[in-house]
Parts: C-alpha cells; structure tokens; sequence
C-alpha cells in the first residue's frame, strides 16, 4: 500500500450506532489531520495530530472521538451521530505541522458515512 | 470576510482553456494552492505559489496571484476530460491550510 488509505470507504449507521473510522499513512509523517466535507461547505478541519499528540480540536462534538496510537494511525470514533454529521471524512498526513515551508498535506480518499 | 471564495461551478469546452478564480482572506498568508479532487478520491496538490510570486507556470497549469486584491487564478490550457474535477483554492494562515468550498469543472465534448 503506498500513500493514505482509509477505511471503510463506505459506511451507513444508525443513530444509535458506534463505529470507528480507520486510517493508514505509509509516507513516513509524523503529522495526520481528520477533515470533513460537506455539501457546499469548505473543507472543515477536525483534529491534528502531531507526533500521536493531539494538538487541535476545532470544537468538534464530543461524539465524535480521535485516537492516534502512533504517526501512522488514525482512528475517529463515532458514537450517537446525528443525520447532520453525514460527510465525507477525510483522512490527511504531512511530513510537520507546517509552521514552516509548503506544508503538503496528501488525502486518503475519504469515507463517505451516512447516518440515517 | 473569513471564507476562501469560489464559483461552485464551471463548464468548459474540450480543448478551450479553463480559468478558475478564487479570493482569499489573509494578506500575510505565505503559501497560496491549488488542490484537485477526482471522484472518489481525496485531494491532490495540484500547484502552489509562493507570495512573493504572481506567476508560476508548470506545463499546461498557469497561476496568476494578485496580492492587492487577494486574488488567486489557475488556468488550464487546452482542457481535457481526465481535467474535470473539483478544484480547491486554499492558503495557508500560520500552520493552517484554510480551504474554499471547490469550483466544479465540467467539461463539454
């Protein structure tokens, strides 16, 4: 496998589901990012990670919950979701946080999550 | 405002060439991009351009950055089918990269 990969690609719960989102980088960086995109919306960024460190949460609702065992992984915890957190969510990694230089971020292709 | 602005849509004859325009907020922002998604897939970089830049052109991509006005274009020459994709302007603010909402470019046979 080379890049980001995410799975599940596709994903449909209840609201009264729990389930976990997966992703993988294989690029060597220290630093993943979990964004969502919605229809007609910008991409809005949810967590940073650097290092396994969380270093930002944008007011993100409790029920959605990150884990970063180590730089390569990155979980999102999903539990109690409502119809409005249906989105793509994106996984991101980049070689830093980008405090510096061109800051490249390379995207997994997402999972498409419905809550019905 | 605090958005990164866009037109959500553009149609393109095969062949023509494709301009997309975007407006951005921070003028001290260092880094301005151009991020393409394809269905199904996550973003790409596509180009970038340093603020101290206002052209840089690789192979069939040109961007154009006007600082003054906070105005940031890419053109495609002679585009294709494999070109039709949403197209994300963003810029990066401190260590953040600050995405618009995408400008769809679809192309006409």
């Amino acid at each position: 496998e080379t890049g980001v990969t995410q799975t599940p690609r596709h994903l449909v719960m209840g609201m009264t589901n729990k389930k976990s989102l997966k992703c993988e980088q294989h690029l060597g960086h220290n630093a993943m990012y979990w964004y969502k995109q919605s229809a007609k919306k910008p991409l809005e960024l949810m967590f940073v990670y650097n290092f396994k460190e969380q270093t930002e949460n944008n007011s993100v609702p409790s029920r959605f919950s990150p884990e970063c065992p180590n730089s390569s992984h990155l979980f999102l915890h999903l539990h109690t979701l409502q119809p409005e957190d249906s989105a793509l969510y994106l996984c991101a990694s980049s070689q830093g946080r980008g405090t510096s230089g061109v800051h490249e971020q390379f995207f997994g292709p997402g999972t498409r999550l419905t809550v019905l | 405002g605090e958005d990164v602005e866009q037109s959500p849509f553009l149609s393109v004859r095969e062949g023509d060439s494709s301009v997309i325009n975007c407006t951005y907020t921070d003028s001290s922002s260092t880094y301005l991009y151009w991020y393409k998604q394809e269905p199904g897939a996550g973003l790409q970089l596509l180009t970038y351009i340093f603020s101290n830049m206002d052209m840089k052109q690789d192979q069939r991509l040109t961007v154009l950055l006007n600082k003054k006005d906070k105005h940031l274009s890419l053109r495609i020459a002679d585009t294709q089918t494999g070109d039709s994709a949403i197209y994300f302007c963003a810029e990066k603010r401190d260590d953040k990269i600050i995405f618009g909402k995408g400008t769809r470019l679809h192309i006409l046979p």
